[in-house]
């Protein structure tokens, strides 16, 4: 049981390019979440999927698209990447209802774009 | 909105001693309440949670009381070691409400020096 993963860990991008961050779970969680963390802003929500085919916008979704075609993966889109995308991402995972709301994080993605 | 307030850090203590990290939220519904670490280099982990009034979150020499009367989740340790070095979260989700999404506080980073 792996948990959550992403891939990569560590990725440098020029601004104008475009890439993709992946999620997976292998623990059949219906909710998935990306978040960016940035210094002395906490964790902020981008995107997240309570099922298969379902997706929604966070707090700030702008510059990222989403798509959930699997219970397991969740990618991040960046379209066209800027240097305020430099962040750390998070893909997380939860199980809903049975009153067990924990989400699980994955190790997380540097991302620099210059 | 629903929200997350935590005292602001950095926090330096001495091995063995106290720790206080206190938190404040404001949600519209009836929320679930979290305290996340973050050690250096890894994604969040669930350190202690609550889903009910003076419920009492309890993990690894860690506690929390959810206190809705002062609308607080304040996380102590009675004392502290090196190990415990890392960045903590306060959270709140509020699935009652329809929302899994978590909110978080800023983090408080908490060094401990021998």
């Amino acid at each position: 049981n792996a948990g959550v993963t992403q891939t990569p860990k560590f990725q440098v991008l020029k601004t104008g390019q475009s890439m993709t961050l992946q999620c997976a779970q292998d623990m059949n969680h219906e909710y998935m979440s990306w978040y960016r963390q940035d210094p002395g802003m906490g964790l902020r929500l981008i995107h997240y999927s309570v099922g298969a085919g379902i997706t929604d916008q966070g707090e700030v979704p702008n510059g990222y698209n989403v798509s959930r075609s699997t219970t397991e993966d969740f990618p991040l889109r960046l379209l066209s990447a800027a240097p305020s995308q430099t962040s750390v991402y998070f893909c997380a995972s939860s199980p809903l209802g049975q009153g067990n709301y924990e989400q699980y994080f994955g190790p997380g993605t540097r991302l620099t774009v210059t | 909105g629903d929200s997350v307030t935590q005292m602001e850090g950095p926090v330096t203590l001495s091995e063995e001693a106290f720790l206080t990290i206190n938190c404040t939220y404001t949600a519209t519904g009836y929320p679930s309440l979290f305290w996340y670490v973050q050690y250096p280099g890894e994604g969040l982990q669930l350190l202690l949670k609550a889903t009910k009034a003076d419920d009492k979150g309890s993990n690894k020499g860690f506690e929390a009381t959810y206190r809705k009367e002062t609308t607080s989740f304040h996380l102590e340790k009675g004392s502290v070691q090196v190990s415990d070095s890392a960045v903590y979260f306060c959270a709140l989700s509020d699935p009652g409400a329809g929302s899994y999404q978590l909110t978080f506080g800023k983090g408080t980073k908490l060094s401990v020096i021998p």
